[in-house]
């Protein structure tokens, strides 16, 4: 069975600094990789994707992920967080074969303090 | 373009009583999910659907909870006979295919509590 860690519930960083929130995943075969984020009472906003090719990925709002396959991890990065950035963050997990369902990590909610 | 939009967006109901969540996927996309989240947990995934394909039940929790969707475009999740353990963010996604590449979007959420 798929499965996906953020082993961090909360991580606080300050605005103008870089921020990682960490996330490891489990999956036979190819995973392929998704950051949502969540802003209070409202859905999950999709924030980018690894499927194959370079390991660093870019998505929206200036984020970005590194994937590593041999320590299966999939760490969210921004160089400079904004007090805005703070909100709830899932990565998730599907595979290669067959399904398409996302397995998701608990969520690590960021805050950024001014 | 519309995203997915989910009503209603807040439902109290009583133990016992039968509610039923109603989700509106982007237009042209065939596959559509249902999520709980329930509170400081990551998401649960319910039920999907693709296409006319039979639905994939599997994670259903219980025979309270069923979902129907219309071809390739309104679904609707019922819980019967509500307990407390029921209230939590019921989460309505869609892709544009099934293919494990495609981005699931989501919609708002309805939140539900079980008195």
């Amino acid at each position: 069975a798929q499965s996906v860690a953020q082993p961090e519930d909360q991580v606080n960083v300050a605005e103008g600094n870089p921020l990682t929130v960490k996330c490891t995943y489990s999956v036979s075969g190819n995973p392929y990789l998704f950051w949502y984020v969540q802003y209070p009472n409202r859905g999950l906003q999709f924030l980018l994707k690894y499927i194959t090719g370079d390991n660093l990925v870019k998505g929206s709002y200036g984020f970005e992920a590194e994937f590593n396959k041999s320590q299966t991890s999939f760490h969210l990065k921004k160089p400079s967080a904004l007090v805005s950035d703070s909100a709830l963050y899932f990565c998730a997990v599907s595979r290669e074969a067959g399904y398409s369902t996302l397995t998701f990590g608990k969520g690590t909610m960021l805050l950024v303090s001014p | 373009g519309a995203g997915v939009s989910q009503s209603p967006s807040n439902k109290v109901t009583e133990k016992g009583k039968d509610v039923e969540l109603r989700c509106d996927p982007i237009s042209g996309h065939t596959a559509l999910y249902w999520y709980r989240q329930r509170l400081g947990q990551g998401l649960e995934f319910l039920i999907y659907f693709q296409g006319n394909s039979a639905p994939d039940k599997s994670g259903l929790p219980s025979d309270r909870f069923s979902a129907e969707r219309t071809g390739e475009s309104v679904s609707t999740l019922t819980i019967q006979r509500t307990q407390q353990e029921d209230s939590a963010v019921y989460l309505c996604a869609s892709s544009r295919t099934s293919a494990s590449t495609d981005t699931q979007y989501f919609g708002p959420g309805t939140r539900l509590t079980v008195l």
